[in-house]
């Protein structure tokens, strides 16, 4: 049950976009259309941003996108915002439990 | 709205237990299931496992088998978490949630998370 592959940290400045990756294997995100993404700013729950690959929950930003090709799934937030200074987690169902990635520190230049 | 309301923190000694409790509300309790996530300080999440409320079937994370153990309250609505055997490592935030697809197996994503629980394990 090894956790997915994102980077530690990625930056950009208001107004730019970034892209964040998530790399795991077929028996994860390339097995599934299940990948997830969370937004989790210090002290605080993470929050549900993107699901099933590229699907917005009710209130997310559609700054805010989704994509997978083979083992690798991407987060792209577009015009960077201040508020979007966080970490963010990637996560994918596996068989039968879910794994997450090790989360990837965004900063708002 | 559904909300996930968890108990305080704690503070353990090696080799204790601890129970984390999880009240929820907005929704109908018995349909669906809870599901547990840990973070270890300045660390990533990592699933721990699922419990049906319905049926209180459970699914564990394999790393945990043994020593955590799932269970509901339908009469109130609450979920609990229970740790055996603490050690240092064990030292996070622990987080029930919520919503999205889900099987037999548990949520396949989550939607709605409680405030989460810090549990210390220190001598």
């Amino acid at each position: 049950q090894s956790a997915l592959t994102q980077p530690p940290s990625a930056s950009g400045s208001p107004g730019q976009s970034v892209t964040i990756s998530c790399t795991g294997t077929s028996s994860d995100v390339g097995g599934y259309n299940y990948v997830s993404w969370y937004q989790q700013h210090p002290g605080k729950a993470p929050k549900l941003m993107i699901y099933e690959v590229s699907k917005r929950p009710s209130g997310v930003p559609d700054r805010f996108s989704g994509s997978k090709s083979g083992n690798t799934a991407s987060l792209t937030v577009s015009g960077l915002q201040a508020e979007d200074e966080a970490d963010y987690y990637c996560s994918s169902y596996a068989g039968s439990f879910v794994v997450f990635g090790g989360g990837t520190k965004l900063t708002v230049l | 709205q559904v909300q996930l309301v968890q108990s305080g923190a704690e503070v353990k000694k090696p080799g204790a237990s601890v129970k984390v409790s999880c009240k929820a509300s907005g929704y109908t309790f018995t349909s669906y299931g809870i599901s547990w996530v840990r973070q270890a300080p300045g660390q990533g999440l990592e699933w721990m496992g699922w419990i049906s409320a319905y049926n209180g079937n459970t699914n564990y994370a394999q790393k945990l088998q043994g020593r955590v153990t799932m269970t509901t309250d339908t009469s109130t609505s609450t979920a609990y978490m229970e740790l055996r055997s603490l050690r240092s490592d064990d030292t996070a935030v622990y987080y029930c949630a919520m919503g999205g697809y889900y099987d037999s197996s548990g949520y396949y994503y989550f939607q709605h998370w409680g405030q989460g629980t810090l549990v210390t394990v220190s001598s």
